[in-house]
Order: C-alpha cells, then sequence, then structure tokens
C-alpha cells in the first residue's frame, strides 16, 4: 500500500526567504506524485506533478519540487515566498495505470510572516 | 475556477438524516473520485466512478454510496448521519489515466 509522510506539519517563515515543504513516500510499484495547494475555505489546487521524465520539476507561483527515487522523497521548494503562499500544501502519490486514486499526506501549514 | 462543481457548498442536517451531494466533472472528463477531508483523519479516498461504472473503492463507510450518471455527473449519498460524518467532501475529475486530477470547491457537511 502506499503511503505519504509529510514531515513538518506547520512551517513558519518570513516574507522573502527561501522555504522547503518535506515529502517522503513510501510504495512498492512506480508512482506520479503531486503537490496540491489548499487556501483558506477553497478547494486543492495543483500546484505541480511529476508523472515521468525530468526529476526537476516546476509548477505554479514559482514553486519547484525535485523527485528523488532513491530517497522516495518529493520536497516543494520555493527561493522567496511572499504573504500570499500563506496555505497547506499536501503531497499525494498514485499508483500509474490503477485507478490513479491520490493518497494524501496529512499536510503541511505554511505561514508566511511580515 | 477548475472547471469541477459541487453543490451544496454548505449543508447543515441533523443526526439521523440523509443527504445528497452532486459534482458536475468538468467538460469531457470520464473519471470521478470522491474525497473526505476531516480533522482527525485528514484527506481521504472514497470511492471513484469512470464513464458510469465503479473502478475502486476506498474507505468508505456502508452507509454512504454513490453513482455516476450516463451525463457524468455523480452523486455521493450519504444516509444515518452521524456527528462524525461532519468534514468537508471533494469532487475531482481527471479525464484519463496519467493526467492530474482537478477537484471542486468542496461541499461542507455539518451534523448537528
Amino acid at each position: 500500500a502506499q503511503s505519504v509522510t509529510q514531515l513538518d506539519s506547520q512551517v513558519p517563515v518570513f516574507e522573502e526567504a527561501p522555504v522547503e515543504l518535506r515529502c517522503n513516500y513510501s510504495s512498492s510499484v512506480s508512482v506520479y506524485l503531486f503537490w496540491y495547494v489548499q487556501y483558506p475555505n477553497q478547494g486543492l489546487q495543483l500546484l505541480l506533478k511529476y508523472l515521468s521524465g525530468s526529476t526537476l520539476v516546476k509548477g505554479i507561483n514559482g514553486f519547484e519540487a525535485e523527485f528523488n527515487k532513491s530517497q522516495t522523497s518529493f520536497h516543494l521548494r520555493k527561493p522567496s515566498v511572499h504573504i500570499s503562499d500563506t496555505a497547506e500544501y499536501f503531497c499525494a502519490v498514485s499508483e500509474p495505470g490503477g485507478s490513479e486514486k491520490l493518497v494524501f499526506g496529512k499536510g503541511t501549514k505554511l505561514t508566511v510572516n511580515p | 475556477d477548475s472547471g469541477v462543481t459541487q453543490t451544496p457548498k454548505h449543508l447543515i442536517t441533523a443526526t439521523g438524516q440523509r443527504v445528497t451531494l452532486r459534482c458536475s466533472p468538468r467538460s469531457g472528463d470520464l473519471s470521478v473520485y470522491w474525497y473526505q477531508q476531516s480533522l482527525d483523519q485528514g484527506l481521504q479516498f472514497l470511492i471513484q466512478y469512470y464513464n458510469g461504472e465503479e473502478r475502486a473503492k476506498g474507505n468508505i463507510l456502508e452507509r454512504f454510496s454513490a453513482q455516476q450518471f450516463p451525463d457524468l455527473h455523480s452523486e455521493l449519498n450519504l444516509s444515518s448521519l452521524e456527528l462524525g460524518d461532519s468534514a468537508l467532501y471533494f469532487c475531482a475529475s481527471s479525464v484519463a489515466r496519467g493526467t492530474e486530477a482537478f477537484f471542486g470547491q468542496g461541499t461542507r457537511l455539518t451534523v448537528v
């Protein structure tokens, strides 16, 4: 069975600082990996995805993530955050070729302070 | 706007009652997924339909059921509601395997 661990439940940072949100997954098969963002009282919006190919994936709003198969990680990074990046971030994994249902981590609450 | 529409946005109902949540997927998307988001369980997959047929089942209670209609919209039926069923219920859709899922805004269910 697949599982996702988001190592930090809360990450406070100052505006314009860099940030890394950590995600590790467990799976016995190949995977698709995703990062979603949820703003307060909103649905989930896809930030970026890894399906195959280049292990460095660029997404919206200046975010990027790197797939590391040997460390089973998919950490999310942004070099300089804004107040508007304050939100909850979810890492998710799915199994190619199956139902492709998403298995989510518990989420990381990113708070950007002025 | 993801193109996935969920109604209603909010629902308050009493224990023991039955409710129906509705989802219209993005135009052309054949797959519909239902997820439950609660404080204690996080985001959990409930069930998936593909072109009218059930494809996968997750941790969905027997009191819950779903279906996908010929026009591809889907409904999630929750019956004999309990306080613990209070949660945000999301619908997502995708066009095919190997593509990402787009989420609706969710239906916030409060059972009192």
